[in-house]
């Protein structure tokens, strides 16, 4: 069963960066189909695809944050990674890492992480 | 970007009843491959989202059969035969035809 866990500093200053982990168990991120994902919550609101990564280095991005948003992955540590830089107050927001199946018949998150509450305020 | 429309956003239900979660995309979700790319996820109270349907009608591992999806192209619907106290939280439908995934806003389900 692959399981999902995501770290990092809780709260961060404003103009700084966003930095997360998710460290992937239970199956290897170079599976070959399968994208690696972040997607956030804002508090009491739905939910917002930020972007994934392939661990051959393939890249998708949400638009709205691409400018600021970098995401690598570690295949020696299971581990893919989230920067998110020049955060403000509407970055405040619950962190989710999750599977993505991108095989053709599949297109789901069928795996997430319990979710990490990140606050930007100085 | 393709907006995802769910309705209701607030479903009182009584326990056995039946409910229903209508969704729509401004687009067709009808992909080149045959298949549509819609799914529906339920985020219980206090928890991550959890797939529940994808491809628009198969339930994913573990989902009863009294959850169900249907619909094709922009129309989509969510329904459960029979409501159970564990079917509290917020249901949320998905596009996975384009690699800029967009949710529904979420439909709160609760018991009357």
């Amino acid at each position: 069963q692959v399981q999902l866990q995501e770290s990092g500093p809780g709260l961060v200053k404003p103009s700084q960066t966003l930095s997360l982990t998710c460290t992937v168990s239970g199956g290897s991120i170079s599976s070959g189909g399968d994208y690696w994902t972040w997607i956030r919550q804002h508090p009491g609101k739905g939910l917002e695809w930020i972007g994934y990564i392939h661990y051959r280095g393939s890249t998708y991005y949400n638009p709205s944050l691409k400018s600021r948003l970098t995401m690598s992955a570690d295949m020696s540590k299971n581990q893919f990674s989230l920067k998110l830089t020049s955060v403000t107050a509407a970055d405040t927001a619950v962190y989710y890492c999750a599977r993505y199946g991108s095989k053709s018949g599949e297109g789901y998150f069928d795996h997430w992480g319990q979710g990490t509450l990140v606050t930007v305020s100085s | 970007e393709i907006v995802m429309t769910q309705s209701p956003l607030s479903l009182p239900v009584t326990p056995g009843e039946p409910a229903s979660i209508s969704c729509r995309s401004s687009q067709s979700l009808l992909h080149s491959d045959g298949y549509t790319y819609l799914g529906w996820y339920v985020q219980r109270p206090g928890q991550s989202p959890q797939l529940l349907i994808y491809l628009a009608s198969q339930r994913a591992s573990g989902v009863p059969d009294r959850i169900s999806g249907s619909g094709s192209g922009t129309d989509f619907t969510l329904k459960i035969s029979r409501v159970e106290a564990e079917d509290v939280g917020v249901y949320y439908c998905m596009h996975a035809l384009e690699t800029f995934h967009t949710f529904g806003q979420g439909t709160k389900l609760e018991i009357k």
